[in-house]
């Protein structure tokens, strides 16, 4: 059974505070790591696809980070905005070119104007 | 792009029943679709997976009589949940993604409720 942990589980920031999560993974057979932000009602939305080692990603204030030697991913979010409130997943594809994911419980971002 | 829609978004039924509920890529081929299952405070676990034209494959402990998955065409995916019962109460989310490509894509979900 693969373990992906997320942390921490919620966050609650002023708007203008930049934030950042951890997600944790296996270190070994490692293909693809997956960032989604995922807003009540709606479809978990793609933020990134990560597959190297050391890869650096960034959409407009949100960026993300990998280590697959020590098996974590970072994502952070730079000035933080009301809209950006959101359930943050990340998901580890082990090895499967298929595209099998296992999911993290996530984190849930909550932005206080 | 890379829109997935799912139908229904809700359904109520009666223990005993059937439901099927409909993804769908609009937008792109789904050569690989996904079904996963969120129980309350817990993470999306997969399922079952299947390919265009051949059975899915299910995850241990998913009983494939009880669900039944049909991937029929390029852009479309059913999961039949066959004589539902309370504990079959969840929700119920897909994914598909194009051959080739890592990305997956979600539908909105499915709340299922077995009265």
């Amino acid at each position: 059974i693969l373990n992906v942990e997320q942390s921490p589980q919620s966050l609650h920031v002023q708007e203008g505070d930049s934030t950042n999560f951890t997600c944790s993974f296996p270190s070994s057979n490692f293909y693809a790591l997956h960032w989604y932000r995922w807003e009540t009602a709606k479809s978990p939305e793609a933020l990134f696809v990560m597959t190297l080692n050391g890869d650096e990603k960034k959409k407009g204030r949100i960026s993300a980070t990998l280590n697959t030697k020590e098996g974590y991913s970072y994502l952070y979010i730079k000035g933080s905005q009301p809209e950006d409130s959101a359930t943050y997943l990340c998901a580890f594809n082990g090895g499967t070119s298929y595209g099998k994911l296992t999911f993290g419980q996530g984190t849930i971002l909550t932005v206080h104007p | 792009g890379a829109v997935v829609s799912q139908h229904p978004s809700r359904v109520i039924c009666k223990s005993g029943t059937s439901v099927k509920i409909e993804c769908r890529s609009l937008d792109f081929q789904a050569t690989t679709m996904f079904w996963y299952r969120q129980f309350p405070k817990q993470s999306l676990m997969l399922m079952a997976t299947s390919n265009e034209g051949s059975k899915a494959t299910y995850e241990q402990g998913v009983e494939k009589d009880k669900f039944l998955i049909n991937h029929a065409s390029l852009t479309l995916s059913t999961l039949t949940v066959t004589s539902a019962h309370p504990e079959d109460s969840s929700f119920y989310i897909c994914s598909a993604r194009d051959k080739g490509f890592y990305e997956q894509y979600f539908g909105p979900g499915t709340r299922l409720t077995v009265t």
